[in-house]
């Protein structure tokens, strides 16, 4: 079965430095996310992505955040200079269509730690 | 604005015993509303979903029903294994094209042999 991939599965940082977090969406999908899990917290959503454009965007999703879909696989988050609160999990997330009855497929998730 | 509230965790059973995880939310429109199950060291899945009230969502021997009148969706089992260990997140999606999940915290289940 097709599945969402993310990489790394971890990923170490400094605070101020620039990550880029990589996803492989489900290949005929169209719509993209990212989602965050802060340690014992709920998981939030941060963006989503479609038609080559952000659709919605949280309040997490300042201009330190940005995402790419640089070719026809790869879907991106950066984050532009890292702070201590942005240690968390990240999941991308991808579905065929729009609307309730096309369910979500998220990938295995990349901890990002910045110390 | 909208949100969902789980049970806390962990919730630590026997194999073969009952299981119940209390979901409660909070939307101005009329969400569906989904569990989600997260084994360990691997992505969210979709357990179940409801799209409207009344609705039954089971899969995997998993039932919740969409109860408007309580605004809940509590996850049930008759009977769990040690495979259904795993973190399940309570999730609701209250809007068209693009909409966003909005998650609980999650519960996590531990099951003992």
């Amino acid at each position: 079965e097709p599945e969402v991939t993310q990489t790394p599965s971890h990923q170490v940082t400094q605070m101020g430095q620039e990550v880029i977090l990589r996803c492989v969406p489900i290949s005929n999908h169209l719509y993209f996310y990212w989602y965050r899990q802060i340690l014992g917290q709920k998981v939030e959503f941060l963006v989503s992505f479609y038609n080559n454009e952000i659709s919605e965007k949280s309040e997490i999703f300042d201009d330190q955040f940005s995402v790419e879909r640089p070719d026809g696989s790869n879907f991106t988050l950066k984050i532009r200079s890292t702070k201590l609160e942005d240690s968390a999990m990240y999941f991308c997330a991808s579905r065929e269509g729009g609307g309730n009855n096309s369910p979500l497929h998220f990938g295995n998730g990349t901890r990002l730690t910045v110390t | 604005g909208d949100s969902v509230t789980q049970m806390e965790g962990p919730v630590t059973l026997s194999e073969e015993a009952f299981l119940t995880i209390n979901c409660t939310y909070t939307a101005t429109g009329y969400p569906s509303l989904f569990w989600y199950v997260q084994y360990p060291g691997e992505g969210l899945q979709l357990l179940l979903k409801a799209t409207k009230a009344d609705d039954k969502g089971s899969n995997k021997g998993f039932e919740a029903t969409y109860r408007k009148e309580t605004t809940s969706f509590h996850l049930e089992k008759g009977s769990v294994q040690v495979s259904d260990s795993a973190v399940y997140f309570c999730a609701l999606s209250d809007r068209e094209a693009g909409t966003a999940l909005i998650f609980g915290k999650g519960t996590t289940l531990s099951v003992s042999s």
